[in-house]
């Protein structure tokens, strides 16, 4: 079935470093891809909607420049938490969906970000 | 989009039956129910979707009411692996629209 990839699994970084994440999708084009975060105990946070081509849309309460997301093929999109400080500290999902499918979003397995 | 109420947590035993229950009474026309699973340090996994009635797949059955204002995820003879936190979601179909607002989840606890 559809994989979607999520590039590294785990971060540990000092403050004000930024760090890309990457979500591919592995056998099928993702037209739209998704990204979450999520805290210890709590539920997913959705926090954009990636589009191929053009720019993401960012929920209420995400700072588009603290991140950045890119899409520019249909297999992969990136998050860049631009100078991470340790309140950013969490764990990033991707979410992938194939154009016209039949499928439901497949979930990358998160990579978890930590902040020093 | 609708949103969703679900038990906080639920515990069970290995080779029972398990239902959970999710309220969602502003369900729109076009809105479908979708369940995922989630383990710790992990995506969510998709697990079933449904309209109406009831549909199984090889992992679960999900039930809905002829009002669709709630739906139950029935996990048969469960085992200790299956311990995670599910999450019942309203929304488009599949991709269509595409968002998916998480709500709290049922963390399921299965013992031996």
């Amino acid at each position: 079935g559809a994989v979607v990839s999520q590039h590294p699994s785990r971060v540990i970084c000092k403050s004000g470093t930024s760090v890309k994440i990457e979500c591919r999708s592995l056998d099928f084009q993702a037209t739209t891809m998704f990204w979450y975060r999520q805290f210890p105990k709590q539920s997913l946070m959705l926090m954009a909607t990636s589009n191929e081509g053009s720019k993401a849309t960012y929920e209420q309460g995400v700072e588009k420049d603290k991140f950045l997301i890119n899409h520019a093929s249909l297999t992969l999109s990136t998050l860049t938490v631009t100078s991470a400080h340790p309140e950013d500290s969490s764990f990033y999902i991707c979410s992938a969906t194939e154009g016209s499918s039949n499928q439901p979003q497949h979930f990358g397995d998160g990579t978890r970000l930590s902040i020093l | 989009l609708a949103k969703t109420t679900q038990p906080i947590s639920m515990d069970s035993y290995e080779g029972q039956e398990v239902n959970i229950t999710c309220s969602h009474n502003n369900i729109a026309t076009n809105d479908y129910i979708t369940w995922y699973q989630q383990f710790p340090s992990q995506g969510p996994r998709f697990i079933i979707q449904g309209y109406k009635t009831k549909v199984t797949n090889e992992v679960a059955s999900l039930f809905i009411p002829a009002d669709r204002k709630s739906s139950t995820l029935s996990l048969p003879r469960v085992s200790l692996s299956d311990t995670a936190v599910y999450y019942c979601l309203v929304g488009a179909r599949y991709n269509q629209g595409g968002k998916l607002i998480f709500g709290q989840g049922t963390e399921l606890s299965v013992k031996p």
